[in-house]
């Protein structure tokens, strides 16, 4: 089965750096995907891991380590709209070769003035 | 990426009834999703629509309850069937555009059930 763990909630301060952590446990993995999600919208795709390190998009990174079946999200320079929930996302590959993603619970991230 | 237009945006239906959310996209995508994003909660999924056959089911959602249509490789519908109020939700359509592609998601259908 597939297993993804997150913190339900987090508080950071704006201009400041916080790091959101994802541990994951499934076979077949295929690669891990950050999205972000405000009230009442769709989530939004952030980034995404397949090898292992770090992966920069401007003001946010996403880092994997495979054999510890860990990443993380970093939000640099915190906007008070990066106020959301930060799914943590694995895709994994079924016997019969296709991909399935499966969610995480989602952070809830509060950016604070 | 690939544009992803869903309908109805949202809906309030009566109990016992049904309701068939509509995804359509703008280009040929391999995988076409369907989610459900109860309150307050993440995504769950609820089936891969195959084009020209049957859907494939996650555990706890049955074709009779969620049938799923995906006639060709830019539309699909998922019909939620006699409706209860635990069917309120949000439901997602989503595509790959190819297998190394990351999912992208329609604004979604918010369903409420009186």
């Amino acid at each position: 089965g597939q297993n993804i763990d997150q913190p339900t909630e987090m508080t950071a301060t704006e201009g400041a750096i916080v790091q959101i952590n994802c541990t994951y446990q499934t076979s077949g993995f295929n690669g891990l995907f950050w999205y972000q999600q405000h009230a009442g919208e769709a989530p939004t795709f952030l980034s995404y891991n397949v090898l292992d390190g770090l992966e920069e998009k401007g003001r946010f990174s996403s880092f994997l380590s495979r054999s510890k079946g860990y990443s993380y999200l970093l939000l640099k320079e915190l906007q008070m709209k990066d106020s959301a929930s930060y799914l943590c996302a694995v895709r994994f590959r079924w016997g019969g070769g296709a991909d399935g993603l499966t969610f995480g619970k989602g952070t809830h991230l509060i950016i604070q003035p | 990426s690939a544009v992803i237009s869903q309908k109805p945006s949202r809906d309030i239906c009566q109990r016992g009834t049904s309701l068939t959310i509509q995804c359509q996209v703008d280009s040929q995508v391999t995988m076409m999703f369907w989610y459900r994003q109860q309150p307050g909660q993440s995504l769950t999924l609820i089936a891969t629509a195959n084009q020209g056959s049957e859907a494939t089911y996650e555990s706890g959602f049955v074709i009779d309850k969620f049938p799923i249509s995906r006639p060709n490789l830019t539309f699909s519908t998922l019909t939620v069937s006699n409706m209860s109020p635990e069917d309120s939700s949000i439901y997602l359509c989503s595509v790959m555009d190819r297998e190394d592609s990351p999912l992208h998601f329609g604004n979604g259908t918010r369903l409420t059930v009186t």
